[in-house]
């Protein structure tokens, strides 16, 4: 089954502790993307990979990092710096390749909740 | 700087009525415009791009650069048709994909 998968679904953690949320595909494609969901905020952009080993800051990449060692994964550490890390996140991946342009394909999405 | 604006956070009209969800975009470059759409409960996913200048599930919609503007429309608005619409923006050579707050559409019976 070809796709996006990320986990968990759903995460609590308590103020001032790391958590790694996991983001996977075999769609073979080069670009992945980390986004944040918040209500009446759309999609905003943390951090993106067009290639193995290499990521740039999105428009709020502050209080985040990311790793990209193999194509397949972009893991995703919400830090204790983040000052308000409660939110949806999205991974998504795409492809320069011929008709996909530019589409990019979504991942179910992680719920963090930070209490 | 690449920016998306969707001016309306909730539309609400009548099955049957036609309906047009704004977007706007300001890029100093080539864009290239999509929508996204999510249904409940369900991942979000392309409805068009302007590059195929195709029609998916009657909807349109036409990069106008003069006004920097990429509207969504339907004729006729079906109650499968509520969801929520996100206009993206990306570049010819970048990978950067960014959104618009998104707009709630809410067909009624």
């Amino acid at each position: 089954d070809g796709g996006i998968t990320q986990s968990p679904k759903y995460l609590f953690r308590k103020e001032g502790q790391n958590v790694t949320l996991s983001c996977e595909q075999n769609l073979n494609h080069d670009a992945m993307y980390w986004y944040r969901q918040d209500p009446g905020q759309g999609l905003r952009l943390i951090y993106y990979s067009q290639i193995v080993n290499d990521f740039q800051k999105g428009d709020i990449a502050e209080g985040y990092s990311v790793s990209r060692e193999k194509k397949e994964s972009f893991p995703l550490t919400v830090t204790s710096a983040q000052k308000n890390p409660t939110a949806f996140y999205l991974c998504a991946s795409s492809s320069r390749q011929a008709e996909n342009t530019g589409e990019l394909f979504f991942g179910e999405g992680s719920r963090l909740t930070v209490l | 700087a690449q920016r998306v604006t969707q001016p309306e956070k909730l539309l609400s009209v009548f099955k049957g009525a036609p309906v047009e969800l704004k977007c706007n975009y300001s890029y100093s470059g080539s864009p290239e415009l999509f929508w996204y759409v999510q249904y409940s409960r369900q991942r979000l996913q392309l409805l068009l791009r302007h590059i195929s200048r195709e029609s998916i599930k009657g909807f349109t919609a036409d990069l106008n650069k003069g006004e920097t503007s990429f509207h969504l429309k339907k004729p006729f608005a079906q109650e499968e048709d509520s969801a929520m619409y996100y206009c993206a923006l990306g570049g010819m050579r970048s990978f950067k994909t960014i959104f618009g707050a998104g707009t709630r559409l809410f067909v009624k019976a």
